[in-house]
């Protein structure tokens, strides 16, 4: 069965420390795909990437990086030099794509970060 | 202004009433989700439409109705069969359903009972 598994339930840093988020998933599927989400206190859930199970490959976004490991099927979100506008639940999520699936995500349980001033 | 759009913001329901939950999208997009986020639990799928008079249940449809007459709308119904309503309600689009396009969020609706 499809499942992730974010294992931090809260975090809670100081301003300008770097803090590492992690996402493990499990899948049957040789396709799928990976995503990040934020929700602030508002509520709204914010994209913050998407990464198919081919590409390996780092990516950086200012602050933010994401390490996706297939061999331990886990798909990491740092954020360097926190800010207290970081202080959100960030959601990783799991898509599947075959046999003609729709496009339902698998959502983590969250891990809600607080960045202290 | 583009987005999506969640209506009311708080809702109360008594018992044995229906409520209905409102989701309005000027994205143009094909595909529209609700779902229902528990403390502790994430996000379950309630239901989802791929195309206009289409929708298919999701992984916790019991007790949830909706319709899809048209593109922009997609209104998700409370029963009174849902014996544990209270929860927090998030619409969300994508442009299409068959492919993995990142979906976006309206800003939700929060249910109580009263």
């Amino acid at each position: 069965a499809q499942k992730v598994t974010q294992a931090q339930t809260e975090i809670s840093v100081v301003e300008k420390e770097d803090v590492t988020l992690d996402c493990v998933y499990e899948t049957r599927d040789t396709t799928y795909y990976l995503f990040w989400y934020k929700q602030p206190p508002s509520g709204e859930l914010v994209f913050l990437i998407r990464r198919n199970s081919f590409d390996e490959q780092n990516e950086i976004s200012g602050r933010y990086s994401w390490n996706f490991q297939k061999s331990t099927s886990s798909f990491n979100f740092t954020i360097t030099a926190s800010q207290v506008v970081d202080s959100a639940v960030y959601f990783c999520a799991l898509s599947e794509l075959g046999g003609g699936a729709t496009n339902k995500l698998i959502f983590g349980t969250g891990t809600l970060l607080a960045v202290q001033p | 202004d583009g987005g999506i759009t969640q209506s009311p913001k708080y809702l109360f329901r008594k018992e044995g009433q229906n409520v209905t939950l409102s989701c309005e999208q000027n994205l143009n997009h094909d595909a529209m989700y609700w779902y229902r986020q528990d403390p502790g639990q994430g996000l379950r799928l309630i239901y989802y439409s791929q195309i206009v008079n289409d929708f298919q249940k999701g992984d916790i449809a019991e007790g949830y109705s909706v319709s899809r007459e048209k593109k922009e709308s997609f209104p998700l119904t409370v029963t009174s069969a849902q014996k544990n309503p209270t929860a927090f309600y998030l619409c969300a689009t994508s442009v299409e359903g068959y492919s993995n396009q990142p979906q976006h969020f309206g800003d939700g609706t929060r249910l109580s009972i009263l």
